[in-house]
């Protein structure tokens, strides 16, 4: 599966979108970019994919550039609640395939008053 | 969506003792379940995979002797911590995918242990 780079991490006020990049420079033309989020002490939760599309569901929208070589995670509306680490990662998903979710780092974003 | 659960949410025990962790997918069936293992402020590394039925595959540096896992139905896997060290204490987390074709990964809560 090809890797991701995020950055660390990012701070966003209350009430304004929070922005997450994605670089996946080497990304192949079966490859999805899935989005996952862990609030502290507990298990990830999907957020959110996509093959070269954008897609937008009711928590987050994603943008995939055309060359597909990066994208970035927008949640439009960031809470509190949104505190967490984001992971971007890049992975086959035909059905049936029994492809892994490789974690990498995260973004660590912290939203704030 | 789908829910997976795991018993239990935190474990202290003593050094040498075995540990066992559920994971349970409650509303679908799981032919293939994940156990990753996370330490503080680091991230997700997949231990093994298990596919119902059949034996894991475990990942690259991760004793199979001291991680076993079973996965003896379509909605339970477990993972047993033999001889637990204080080096195994982390954050266990499971992960099932469902039979029904589609590729998405649902996580269970994680279970918390700490070796005395």
């Amino acid at each position: 599966d090809a890797k991701t780079t995020q950055p660390p991490s990012m701070d966003c006020a209350e009430g304004r979108a929070a922005n997450l990049p994605c670089n996946h420079s080497t990304i192949s033309g079966n490859e999805y970019v899935y989005w996952y989020r862990q609030i502290h002490s507990q298990g990830p939760q999907y957020i959110i994919h996509g093959l070269k599309n954008n897609e937008t569901n009711e928590m987050a929208s994603l943008i995939i550039t055309e060359d597909r070589k990066s994208s970035t995670l927008i949640l439009p509306h960031a809470t509190l609640r949104d505190t967490a680490v984001y992971y971007c990662i890049v992975r086959v998903a035909e059905t049936g395939t029994a492809s892994k979710l490789t974690f990498g780092t995260g973004t660590r974003l912290q939203v704030t008053l | 969506g789908a829910v997976v659960s795991q018993h239990p949410s935190w474990v202290i025990c003593k050094s040498g003792t075995s540990v066992k962790i559920e994971c349970r997918s409650l509303d679908f069936q799981a032919t293939t379940m994940f156990w990753y293992r996370q330490f503080p402020k680091q991230s997700l590394m997949l231990m093994a995979t298990s596919n119902e039925g059949s034996k894991a595959t475990y990942e690259q540096g991760v004793e199979k002797d001291k991680f076993l896992i079973n996965h003896a139905s379509l909605t339970l896997s477990t993972l047993t911590v033999t001889s637990a060290h204080p080096e195994d204490s982390s954050f266990y987390i499971c992960s099932a995918r469902s039979r029904d074709g589609a590729n998405e990964q649902f996580f269970g809560p994680g279970t918390r242990l700490t070796v005395l």
